[in-house]
């Protein structure tokens, strides 16, 4: 089946401006997750959803940041006033349940690349 | 808090050798532990995982790794590597109680003909 899909592959913005970065997860898969990916760096925790709402957004950096999965499945990751250090990759996973006592595999989308100039 | 580390940020290694790649964690809860693989402009895949039970874990493309409470550690490894295995590797942890996958740094494996 089709996997993890983030849009737009790549993004190009000038510093100041908004910008909204989409993930679908995989069909049926509860848990979604946005993790950033910093050149030469291994990927760091956004923010957690589960269903409909944020179970952990303790990793978004600032109030500039922010994300929204109003119906449980498509997500977007939305950033205000940008600026040059939010340049990275942002990754997009999903798994099939974020409840229980084990923990489920994170399928992982391609990314998008966002360059602040 | 729960943090990675992984020791060697590149391993050059000739095909056909073995690999060990090194990754330690540290945590004050009982954790789960994975190995992602990412490919050259692709998407980080899942080579493995530790839930529980048996320490030894087998994972895809003949890779393993073990987990050793003691040491704090989960070290992957392959007996002969091929160029294909080219690519970043990295370990990462996660807990019952923060669902939240915390990565290391991630190791450049290096794979000469």
């Amino acid at each position: 089946g089709a996997g993890v899909s983030q849009t737009p592959s790549n993004k190009v913005t000038e510093k100041g401006k908004y910008v909204e970065l989409r993930c679908d997860p995989i069909s049926g898969h509860t848990a979604l997750y946005w993790y950033r990916q910093s050149l030469g760096q291994g990927p760091e925790f956004l923010i957690y959803f589960q269903g409909t709402g944020a179970a952990d957004d303790s990793g978004l950096p600032n109030d500039r940041f922010f994300a929204v999965r109003p119906e449980g499945s498509v997500s977007t990751l939305k950033i205000q006033r940008t600026e040059r250090g939010d340049s990275a990759v942002y990754l997009c996973a999903s798994s099939s349940t974020g409840t229980g006592g084990k923990t489920d595999t994170q399928y992982f989308g391609p990314g998008t690349r966002l360059t602040v100039l | 808090a729960q943090s990675v580390t992984q020791l060697d940020s590149q391993v050059p290694v000739f095909e056909e050798a073995p690999v060990e790649l090194r990754c330690n964690y540290s945590s004050s809860v009982s954790v789960y532990l994975f190995w992602y693989v990412q490919y050259p402009n692709q998407g980080l895949q899942l080579l493995l995982k530790y839930l529980s039970g048996s320490t030894l874990v087998k994972g895809i493309n003949g890779f393993e790794a073990e987990f050793n409470k003691s040491q704090t550690s989960f070290h992957l490894r392959k007996p002969s590597v091929h160029i294909s295995d080219t690519a970043e590797y990295f370990c990462a942890v996660s807990n019952t109680g923060r669902r939240a996958l915390t990565f290391g740094s991630g190791t450049r494996l290096q794979v000469q003909p």
